[in-house]
């Protein structure tokens, strides 16, 4: 079974520019979750989507959004992009029809963005 | 506010040793911990969990050993292998339906030294 797929792998953006960010998730995952890592605040929880809903989100400005396709893919858009989103992004799909302590997440390899 | 602690963000261990890695966590309402490994270049994979009616789990070489009443988790790798070397993230989640997810701390560099 293919593993969670995220493109690109690396992006280099100026700020103010916008920036979408694509995962297709683990066949038969209706939840994908996004986190932004970086080194001095490891995995932030951004939001998650189950059945192209938005279940729960993380406390990020508006700039942050994303959507869920009915395939289960999910996108994730960075509006007028500052140093500061310099980061690691990562999406991680699950079966979603738990509690998210429940069930494992399985990670893709991210997306590295730099913001210059 | 960080609700998942991990205070140390590196340890060194000799290959063979016993490597602990602890976790600290504030919200009472956790009730369910899990371990992440992370290699460069990839994504985190899981490695282990516990739900807070144990105060131990074990798999192979890593056990994680829970204390409720200090709010305090460690994983114990016996015996370290360098291909141990890898960030470690403590994560936690509540028993609150479908809405809960999971807090991540900042993660633990471990480096196994041949």
């Amino acid at each position: 079974k293919a593993g969670v797929t995220q493109t690109p792998r690396y992006l280099i953006k100026t700020r103010g520019q916008q920036v979408t960010l694509s995962c297709s998730p683990i066949s038969g995952h209706r939840s994908v979750s996004w986190y932004q890592q970086t080194p001095g605040q490891g995995l932030q929880f951004l939001f998650e989507y189950f059945s192209e809903t938005q279940r729960n989100k993380g406390n990020f400005p508006g700039r942050f959004s994303g959507r869920q396709f009915s395939n289960s893919r999910s996108e994730m858009n960075v509006s007028t992009l500052e140093l500061g989103d310099s980061a690691l992004y990562l999406c991680a799909s699950s079966l979603g029809g738990g509690a998210a302590g429940n069930e494992k997440l399985f990670f893709g390899s991210g997306t590295q963005l730099s913001v210059l | 506010d960080q609700q998942v602690k991990q205070n140390s963000p590196s340890l060194s261990v000799q290959e063979g040793r016993i490597s602990i890695l602890n976790c600290d966590y504030t919200n009472s309402m956790f009730d369910y911990f899990l371990w992440y490994k992370k290699y460069p270049a990839e994504g985190p994979t899981f490695l282990i969990s516990i739900s807070s009616i144990k105060d131990k789990n074990e798999d192979g070489r890593f056990t994680v050993f829970l204390n409720k009443s200090a709010k305090h988790l460690s994983l114990h790798i016996v015996p370290s292998q360098p291909g141990d070397s890898a960030v470690y993230f403590c994560a936690a989640a509540s028993y609150t339906g479908a809405n809960s997810k999971l807090t991540f701390g900042k993660g633990i560099t471990l480096s196994v030294r041949p």
